[in-house]
């Protein structure tokens, strides 16, 4: 089993639509979590961070954290065709380190 | 943006040859990071530092090494690249590793194997 699993997507949605991505993680010890959008040929780049189980938001976004069921989520409310990009889930292990899903490709048609 | 630069940006390279990847960061962070993403695999960790001269092996080290002289750059040499060294490398850097702090990248280092 993969420390931080994903489904690859794509993942398509219209414009003005929820986008709602998901992860799951193997360590229950693991207590920060990260999503990361990358644009194709782009570094990724930090959009929401989460540590407390629930829910946390940031303009269009909202992450949820479930530990009992080692699962996060991110939503992204009324998507706009600039939202199609990678999305990336992560988890902070052992020595800081950032473990990877392979990430959900979201495409957001006009 | 992090003060992250990566050099070179975009490099080929022939079978059997060494390649040293740098990464230079004005943030005076601590903890400095490798990763390599491929198709279907995501970022995976290669090796990573936290501080000068202390480095340690990621989850895909075979093949590569690192080195840390200074605080603000990071080494990463393929010894002898192979193709399947053939990835987008990204270098990541974090002030500490508590749970308030992230890891920032930058804009990655294409590198081809031929």
């Amino acid at each position: 089993q993969k420390e931080v699993e994903q489904n690859s997507g794509p993942l398509s949605v219209p414009e003005g639509a929820i986008a709602s991505l998901n992860c799951t993680y193997s360590d229950r010890g693991s207590q920060s979590f990260f999503w990361y959008r990358q644009y194709s040929g782009k570094s990724p780049e930090l959009i929401m961070s989460i540590y407390s189980n629930g829910d946390k938001e940031d303009g269009r976004f909202t992450a949820q954290l479930n530990k009992a069921s080692q699962y996060v989520s991110l939503l992204i409310r009324d998507s706009q065709p600039s939202d199609s990009a990678t999305y990336l889930c992560a988890v902070k292990g052992e020595g800081g380190k950032l473990i990877f899903g392979q990430g959900t490709e979201l495409s957001v048609k006009p | 943006d992090a003060g992250i630069t990566q050099s070179p940006r975009h490099k080929v390279t022939e079978t059997g040859t060494p390649v040293t990847l740098r990464c230079h960061q004005t943030e005076n962070h601590r903890y400095m990071y490798w990763y390599r993403q491929d198709p279907g695999h995501g970022l995976r960790l290669i090796h990573y530092s936290y501080g000068v001269k202390d480095t340690d092996k990621g989850e895909v080290s075979d093949g590569y090494s690192v080195s840390r002289s200074k605080t603000e750059d990071f080494l990463l040499t393929l010894e002898s690249a192979t193709s399947s060294q053939t990835s987008v490398y990204f270098c990541a850097i974090s002030p500490q590793v508590n749970s308030g702090n992230t890891i920032y990248f930058g804009e990655g280092s294409w590198l081809t194997v031929v």
